[in-house]
């Protein structure tokens, strides 16, 4: 089992650009999540993706967008890059409708922004 | 949310138990209690999660307070591998159903530093 993965697993942009991460759920699972890591500090939470739409979403503005395939995999789009979005940024997979349901992390996607 | 409350970082020496507090005073009945740690260059990973009754597995075990108002993760016997950021986090089930599950709230959590 792969378990997550995040491609890639390093990125420089330039401030204004657009950046597209990706990530495949662990095998099984149906439920994406997006986290924002600054460093120093716990993921914060984006997004969460089931079923193709977008069902949950923490405080982060209309640049943050994504995507869920019907393979369960996941894209995150940021549009116009600012220095502030330089974070680790983690996908985690679970099976949605659980009670157990522990999340699944990738060893996440850094971006840089310059 | 509810929040926790955690130390901001431990000390431990190796191959001796360790006991990570955390305080969930606004705890509701819904809210389960779940612990995860991130190693150096990982993202997080799952440890251990309760509701009301201790917990045990293979990586740790779960007390939790008769008024759920606080918590403790403990490794029994630390290795160097156990050193880590701890995150104690209220998942709230309330609102599970067929589509998704509930976000993860993270804090800063309790650093780990595993003396050799």
């Amino acid at each position: 089992d792969a378990g997550v993965t995040q491609s890639p697993t390093h990125l420089i942009k330039t401030r204004g650009q657009q950046v597209t991460l990706r990530c495949s759920p662990k095998s099984g699972h149906d439920t994406v999540s997006w986290y924002q890591q600054a460093l120093g500090q716990g993921p914060q939470f984006i997004f969460q993706y089931y079923e193709e739409e977008e069902r949950q979403r923490g405080n982060f503005p209309d640049r943050f967008s994504g995507h869920q395939f019907p393979n369960y995999s996941s894209e995150l789009n940021v549009n116009a890059l600012l220095l502030g979005d330089s974070a680790l940024y983690l996908c985690a997979s679970s099976l949605a409708g659980t009670l157990r349901a522990e999340a699944f992390f990738g060893q996440g996607t850094r971006l840089t922004v310059v | 949310d509810a929040k926790t409350t955690q130390p901001n970082s431990m000390e431990s020496n190796e191959e001796e138990p360790v006991h990570l507090p955390c305080n969930h005073s606004t705890i509701s009945g819904t809210d389960y209690i779940h612990w995860y740690r991130q190693l150096p260059s990982q993202g997080p990973e799952y440890v251990i999660h309760g509701l009301t009754s201790n917990v045990n597995n293979r990586m740790a075990s779960l007390a939790i307070a008769e008024d759920r108002k606080s918590s403790t993760l403990i490794l029994h016997r630390a290795t160097l591998r156990d050193a880590a950021v701890y995150y104690c986090i209220l998942r709230d089930v309330s609102g599970i159903s067929n589509f998704g599950n509930e976000k993860l709230t993270f804090g800063t959590g309790t650093r780990l530093t595993i003396i050799p």
